[in-house]
């Protein structure tokens, strides 16, 4: 398998503008996560889906961001408008969540974001 | 609300050195631990998981612990080599999600 695919690897925008970004799991993953990563606040999970059912969204900062999965092997986190303070890595992780948690999650290469 | 803190922050060292790197979380409900590489300009890549029923567990030259108790855990690397330069995370899993320390930033130097 590739592991988790993400594209784009680097988006810069202006303010205002709407920002897509994508990610694909590794097949067979029911899992999957956007995590946001700053100098300031380190990496926080924004979301989380299981069989592209969003679970968690509490960690979402506002109601400009939102997330889709429509499928098992795509999922879109979107930004509209954005902001400067948006600037970040964008993560996607997916996992298997076998019971007991034994399984890690398995991150893509993320998304380098720059607002001006 | 868990909290998970590395110290130290950065790490500078000779190649050869042992060294240890420190994590320490707030809540002691948690499912399991796990240290994270990660490179510049990369994604994360796991490299140790410990469930909470467990001390340690060992890789290759890396070996790491967890006294859930006292919440704490350390990741042990030893003869260190200059790719073992990276950023390391500590994660805790109070559930599916993981929460993140903000990282030690190892450099080990020829």
């Amino acid at each position: 398998d590739a592991g988790v695919i993400q594209s784009p690897r680097h988006e810069v925008t202006e303010m205002g503008q709407e920002v897509t970004l994508r990610c694909k799991p590794i097949s067979g993953h029911d899992y999957l996560f956007w995590y946001r990563q700053t100098m300031m606040r380190g990496l926080e999970l924004l979301i989380y889906f299981n069989n592209n059912v969003p679970i968690d969204d509490s960690g979402m900062p506002e109601d400009r961001f939102s997330a889709k999965m429509p499928n098992a092997s795509f999922s879109t986190l979107k930004i509209q408008p954005s902001e400067p303070r948006d600037s970040a890595v964008y993560f996607c992780a997916s996992s298997t969540g076998l019971a007991g948690f034994t399984d890690t999650q398995y991150f893509g290469p993320g998304t380098r974001l720059t607002v001006l | 609300k868990q909290e998970v803190t590395q110290i130290p922050a950065a790490l500078s060292v000779p190649e050869g050195e042992n060294l240890v790197l420190n994590c320490s979380f707030t809540d002691s409900a948690i499912y399991n631990l796990q240290w994270f590489r990660q490179d510049p300009g990369k994604g994360l890549t796991s490299l140790l998981l410990i469930q909470s029923s467990q001390r340690e567990q060992t890789s290759g030259r890396l070996n790491a612990s967890l006294d859930k108790s006292s919440g704490r855990s350390t990741l042990y690397i030893a003869a260190s080599q200059p790719g073992d330069s990276a950023t390391y995370l500590c994660a805790v899993s109070p559930g599916l999600d993981l929460i993140f320390g903000k990282g030690t930033t190892l450099s080990v130097s020829s």
